[in-house]
């Protein structure tokens, strides 16, 4: 079956635009996960959904980042008023038990 | 403060031979431990589990061991092939409910396999 998409691959956005970033889930996966990716270093824990109910956003850096998942499945990660040091690979990953499935990711170039 | 630790930034190792990589936790609230494999611009594909109450998990060439005590873990690939060659991060949990919260991942250990 298919696996857990995000798009787009990569966006370049100007410092001080808004971006947002997709995630489709496995179908029929209840939780998803959002983590930030620097260079160099492992994956950094988001925000957490369980269905549509967001559960956990204290790894948000701050008040720019918004995570949504209004009808339990397709979740979008939204960075307000970019910064340089938002630029990182952003991984969604859903789960239905123990294992947590990623996609791809999004590479996010700040300029 | 990293509670999840890899020290090995990177390992290589002859084909045919055992690929040995480690990883070492701090918080004992942890109870469910992963390896992830990672090829460039792809996300991480999972690749074997181990609950606390094991200390040993085996899939083909790959075994998990974990030392609760020493709060060590260490993924053994038997024989390793140039296909492994990838970046592994070693990740922690702790079961709530109905399954694993959120992964508190390493830093990652790439390693090479050299044909």
């Amino acid at each position: 079956g298919a696996g857990v998409s995000q798009s787009p691959r990569y966006k370049v956005a100007k410092r001080g635009q808004d971006v947002a970033l997709r995630c489709d889930p496995i179908s029929g996966h209840v939780s998803l996960f959002w983590y930030q990716q620097a260079l160099g270093q492992g994956p950094e824990f988001l925000t957490y959904f369980q269905n549509e109910a967001q559960l956990d956003k204290s790894g948000l850096p701050s008040d720019r980042f918004f995570a949504e998942r209004p009808e339990g499945s397709v979740s979008t990660l939204k960075i307000q008023r970019t910064q340089q040091e938002d630029s990182a690979v952003y991984l969604c990953a859903s789960s239905i038990r123990n294992e947590q499935f990623f996609g791809p990711g999004t590479r996010l170039t700040v300029l | 403060d990293q509670q999840v630790k890899q020290n090995s930034p990177s390992l290589s190792v002859q084909e045919g031979r055992i690929s040995i990589l480690n990883c070492d936790y701090t918080n004992s609230m942890f109870d469910y431990f992963l390896w992830y494999k990672k090829y460039p611009a792809e996300g991480p594909t999972f690749l074997i589990s181990i609950s606390s109450i094991k200390d040993k998990n085996e899939d083909g060439r790959f075994t998990v061991f974990l030392n609760k005590s020493a709060k060590h873990l260490s993924l053994h690939i038997v024989p390793s092939q140039p296909g492994d060659s990838a970046v592994y991060f070693c990740a922690a949990s702790a079961v709530r409910g109905a399954g694993t919260y959120k992964y508190i991942f390493g830093t990652g250990t790439r390693l090479k396999v050299l044909a």
